[in-house]
């Protein structure tokens, strides 16, 4: 069965910092997409940053990064110089069964401070 | 603009009435989903279909229906919705993965259910 594990419910980072997010997965298939999506508090679902499993390099989009580990089952969030705006619920998620199963991760909400 | 559509965005009802939650995406997507959302259990999938005429059950589709007789709509159908039926619904679509696309899901707005 796929599993996403996000282990913290909530964060706090003060703005300009970086900040990490954690996510650890777990599936059987050799072939997977990793994915974050952003919830702000209106509510909806905004994709940040994907992760192909045979993407030998780390992914980056604008100020997010993933930290891509195949080994250890993980796909953790970087976001860098935080800001006010990020402030929002993240999660993680996985795409597997050639494209018809996605599971998503409890999520993990970040509060960015003055 | 590509977009997901749902309808309503909310809703108040009552135990056992019948309710349909639209969904229309303009993308021409062959994958639309639909999920629940729940404080502290994240988002769970109900049903999927992979194309017309072909659905199939998520992780939670007990109380729950879908057809899919055209590519753009999958509505969601609570024959007989139950208070624990109550829930942040949302629809998403994408391409089928593969090595021209991630398998990027569009979601929707949601459609927050209240069953009393």
């Amino acid at each position: 069965a796929q599993k996403i594990t996000q282990t913290q419910p909530g964060m706090f980072v003060q703005e300009k910092e970086a900040v990490t997010l954690d996510c650890t997965y777990d599936t059987s298939d050799q072939s997977y997409g990793l994915f974050w999506y952003k919830q702000p508090s209106s509510g909806e679902m905004i994709f940040l940053i994907y992760q192909g499993s045979y993407d030998e390099q780390n992914a980056t989009e604008g100020r997010y990064s993933l930290n891509f580990q195949k080994a250890r089952k993980s796909a953790n969030l970087v976001i860098s110089a935080s800001q006010l705006g990020d402030s929002a619920m993240y999660f993680c998620a996985m795409r597997t069964g050639g494209g018809n199963k996605l599971t998503f991760g409890t999520g993990t909400q970040l509060k960015v401070e003055l | 603009e590509a977009q997901v559509t749902q309808n309503p965005r909310y809703l108040i009802t009552v135990t056992g009435k019948k309710l349909t939650v639209t969904c229309s995406q303009n993308m021409n997507h062959e994958y639309m989903s639909w999920y629940r959302q729940d404080p502290g259990l994240g988002l769970r999938q109900i049903y999927y279909s992979m194309n017309v005429e072909v659905t199939d059950k998520g992780d939670v589709p007990e109380g729950y229906k879908v057809s899919r007789k055209e590519k753009r709509n999958f509505p969601l159908i609570l024959e007989s919705p139950s208070p624990n039926q109550t829930s942040l619904y949302f629809c998403a679509s994408s391409l089928r993965p593969g090595q021209a696309n991630t398998g990027e899901l569009f979601f929707g707005e949601g459609s927050r259910l209240t069953v009393l």
